[in-house]
């Protein structure tokens, strides 16, 4: 167990709908990743975030968005969903932002877009 | 841009059957490189890191080391419960702390 936690497990959904995914990161950790995980292109990065602001920005989709909360969970905003977004969602968190820390991964969300 | 190439894509092994997995990469001041393990469904699970060309870590049946332009995951006598798809990613320099991934390599060890 990594100390992780992201809810819910999975996500069933229609087109052209709106989720949210959380994350709750480990005890004493400032810092929060969100990962993409899809079948043909590998664990993606979407977005950091430190301390409640936001660090550094990936290939995250203007429909997408996220926040990190005063107690440092996180949420992933998803809109619009379209079929391409069916994937595995990760959350990591590391125990402040600097380069060369280990980020630990929560157990992700499974989005399937119907 | 930082980019990691991982092979082979699959590797099918018996039982104490040593091996070998490759990560190369390229990227821009490396701040880090790092291997985990992922099983089906679950998160990638963190192994180990390295920093500086020369260095190795082991752990258990797994020895990984570093060069400049590679890394190598030695899997020595591995057992059917090392079947699982292990990760390569790394972290350059530019102020940034996102992992860049390899699309991995999926081991099965049969008994």
């Amino acid at each position: 167990d990594s100390g992780v936690t992201q809810t819910p497990k999975h996500l069933i959904t229609a087109t052209g709908q709106r989720v949210t995914l959380r994350c709750s990161p480990r005890s004493g950790d400032l810092s929060v990743y969100w990962y993409q995980q899809s079948l043909d292109q590998g664990l993606q990065f979407l977005i950091q975030y430190y301390n409640g602001e936001e660090r550094a920005k990936g290939n995250i989709l203007e429909r997408f968005s996220a926040q990190q909360f005063p107690d440092l969970h996180s949420e992933l905003n998803l809109s619009s969903l379209e079929l391409g977004d069916s994937a595995l969602y990760f959350c990591a968190s590391s125990v402040d932002g600097t380069g060369g820390v280990i980020q630990y991964f929560g157990a992700g969300t499974r989005l399937s877009v119907l | 841009e930082d980019q990691v190439t991982q092979s082979p894509e699959a590797l099918r092994l018996q039982e104490g059957e040593s091996s070998s997995l490759n990560c190369s990469y390229t990227v821009s001041g490396l701040r880090g490189l790092f291997w985990y393990r992922q099983d089906p469904g679950k998160g990638p699970e963190f192994l180990f890191t390295l920093y500086s060309a020369g260095e190795e870590k082991e752990k258990e049946r797994l020895k990984a080391t570093l060069t400049k332009k590679e890394s190598f995951l030695h899997i020595t006598a591995p057992k059917p419960e090392d079947s699982a798809t292990y990760l390569c990613a790394v972290q350059g320099g530019a102020g940034f702390q996102k992992l860049v991934f390899g699309t991995g390599t999926r081991l099965l060890v049969s008994p």
